[in-house]
């Protein structure tokens, strides 16, 4: 593998479930990013991590719950979504914070 | 703060002529650029960046872009489109004097007709 995979590709989850999306970056980075794109909205920053620590949390609602275990891997739990949740995740990664980032193919949520 | 404007969220070209996607930023202390492009169904993909280096800088799939610090702009162009450059652009500032976060345009839709 090589760049910035996530998994799964489509998540489909009904408002009571818990789901986690993952990140793995293979290109030695030490900090790792989560966004949400929605239709018709700007990229909306949620979380960074630098060096596996939480830098910034963009007054992302508590149903997010994001964890780095290590430089290399990146997951958002989710847990009680709402169907506005819906949207497109991404999920980047870069040398250090700030330089310029590399990202995924992202998930697909949809929220029923 | 920084910031970014790109103007025009859809722009529509013939295949063969010029691409012009137009990107102003805002920015206290000289600027770090980027052009990023989304294919439909896929994450974002770094076209090229501007460090403080050569102001013209030049990307891949044959996009460059120009940093003109006196109009605070960095637009994007292609002499000739092609219909794969049909995506999505998005544009992006941070700082480089220090670590800080990357700001993004809203971006711009490019349609190509045959």
């Amino acid at each position: 593998e090589t760049g910035v995979t996530q998994t799964p590709r489509h998540l489909v989850m009904g408002m009571t479930n818990k789901k986690s999306l993952k990140c793995e970056q293979h290109l030695g980075h030490n900090a790792m990013y989560w966004y949400k794109q929605s239709a018709k909205k700007p990229l909306e920053l949620m979380f960074v991590y630098s060096l596996e620590e939480r830098v910034e949390n963009n007054s992302v609602p508590s149903r997010f719950s994001p964890e780095c275990p290590n430089s290399s891997h990146l997951f958002l739990h989710l847990h009680t979504l709402q169907p506005e949740d819906s949207a497109l995740y991404l999920c980047a990664s870069s040398q250090d914070y700030g330089y310029e980032q590399y990202f995924g193919p992202g998930t697909r949520l949809t929220v029923t | 703060a920084q910031s970014v404007t790109q103007l025009g969220s859809h722009v529509s070209v013939s295949e063969g002529a010029l691409v012009l996607l137009r990107c102003n930023y805002s920015s206290s202390v000289p600027p770090y650029l980027f052009w990023y492009v989304q294919y439909p169904n896929q994450g974002l993909q770094l076209l090229l960046k501007y460090t403080s280096a050569a102001t013209l800088v030049k990307g891949i799939n044959g996009f460059e872009a120009e940093f003109k610090k006196s109009e605070t702009s960095f637009h994007l162009t292609k002499p000739s489109a092609h219909m794969s450059d049909a995506a999505e652009y998005f544009c992006a500032v941070t700082r480089s004097d220090s670590s800080y976060k990357l700001i993004f345009g809203s971006g711009t839709r490019l349609l190509v007709r045959p």
